[in-house]
This record gives structure tokens, sequence and C-alpha cells, in this order.
């Protein structure tokens, strides 16, 4: 069974610059979940989605950052402009039950 | 404010030996506790998890133990081997979230 897909793994980019990465979660989970791991810190959720609808995103700078899930299948995050302080690993989940949540790689992001 | 903490960001233990990692959260409401290993440049990957109902759950050479009055779990490795060798997140599920700890990474020392 394939898991959690994310995309780029990398992303090295200048301030107030625009990013966006996608991830593709585990066949038939229909609970995805995007999380931001800072430096020393464990995740913390930015948004969660029950297929397409995103049922809890009060974490989510929605100043900057925006969030898609079309189809209920593959989502994507963008963060617009990149702000220093966003530099963190991203990271994507994707659970078939309500605890046992399954990650990807992540995607490290580096604003200079 | 940190619900769920993991107060020892580091520990050492000889292989063959017993690593024990510990985990407190302060909101009783939380129902479902599971540990997640980390290895660099990998998502974390789940480990073993504890109903707020029991107070042991045992996977192989994983034990985790929950005291629910003191608020307080463990995750118990025996023996401890070098693959062990990652960090070790702590979480909490309540209120349809899960809640990490800060982690605690671990050395297998040969």
């Amino acid at each position: 069974e394939a898991g959690v897909v994310q995309s780029p793994r990398y992303k090295i980019i200048e301030k107030k610059q625009p990013v966006a990465f996608w991830c593709n979660p585990i066949s038939g989970h229909n609970t995805l979940y995007w999380y931001r791991q800072n430096l020393g810190q464990g995740p913390e959720l930015l948004i969660r989605y029950e297929n397409e609808e995103a049922v809890d995103d009060s974490q989510l700078p929605k100043d900057r950052f925006s969030a898609e899930r079309l189809k209920g299948v593959d989502s994507t995050l963008k963060i617009q402009p990149a702000e220093l302080g966003d530099s963190a690993v991203y990271l994507c989940a994707s659970s078939g039950g309500p605890w046992e949540q399954y990650f990807g790689p992540g995607t490290r992001l580096t604003v200079t | 404010d940190q619900q769920v903490k993991q107060n020892s960001p580091s520990l050492s233990v000889q292989e063959g030996r017993i690593s024990i990692l510990n985990c407190d959260y302060t909101n009783s409401m939380f129902d479902y506790f599971l540990w997640y290993k980390k290895y660099p440049a990998e998502g974390p990957t789940f480990l073993i998890s504890i109903s707020s109902i029991k107070d042991k759950n045992e996977d192989g050479r994983f034990t985790v133990f929950l005291n629910k009055s003191a608020k307080h779990l463990s995750l118990h490795i025996v023996p401890s081997q070098p693959g062990d060798s990652a960090v070790y997140f702590c979480a909490a599920f309540g209120n349809e979230k899960l809640t990490f700890g800060t982690g605690t990474r671990l050395t297998i020392i040969p």
C-alpha cells in the first residue's frame, strides 16, 4: 500500500514570495490533515478535511495561508506571501479512522 | 498552553537495556493516547496507542502504560536496539484532533 505522498520535499524561497505544497493521501482515506512542525516542536494542526470539506481550520492563519482539497483526494496548501517565520516542515497526514494518522515525509520550507 | 508535555528532550540508553520515555498531559478529556516515532527527513510513524479506559497496552518490544490519576503515560522499549534511535512523540486525541508533545530524542548506544 502506497503511503502519503508530498511534494516538493524541500523548498527555499525569499520572503514575500508565494509557495505551494501538494499532498496525495492514502487511497480510501477520507480525512486529510495539514500540520506545521517548527524546529524542536511537535506537529501542530493547521487544517483538517473530511472529504472536500474543511471541518477544522481554526489554526490556519487565513490572512496568508489557504488550502483546498478538490474532489476529496489530493490537497494543496499555499502561503502567499511567505514570511521568515513560516520556515518549518509542513506535514500532510491522512486517516481512515479518528486517531491513527499516517504522515507523509513532509516539505521543509526555508524562507530567506 | 502546552497540553501534552515531554520534559526530557533527549535520552541515551545502552543497547539491550530498557528505554523509558515519559509524557504528561493536562486535559482529562483526552480519550486516546499514541506514540509516534520519527527518523530524520521522514514523517512521524505510528508506533503504539492506548485507550483512556486501559492502563497498559503491549506490542512486541513496546509497552505503553497510562496512569490517568497522574495524567501520565510512558513508553517502555525492551530490549532497546540501535534501530530504535529516533525522536519519539507522545500525542493525545480529543475533540477530534491530535495534540503532540515536543518529542524526546532517543539514542541507543551499541
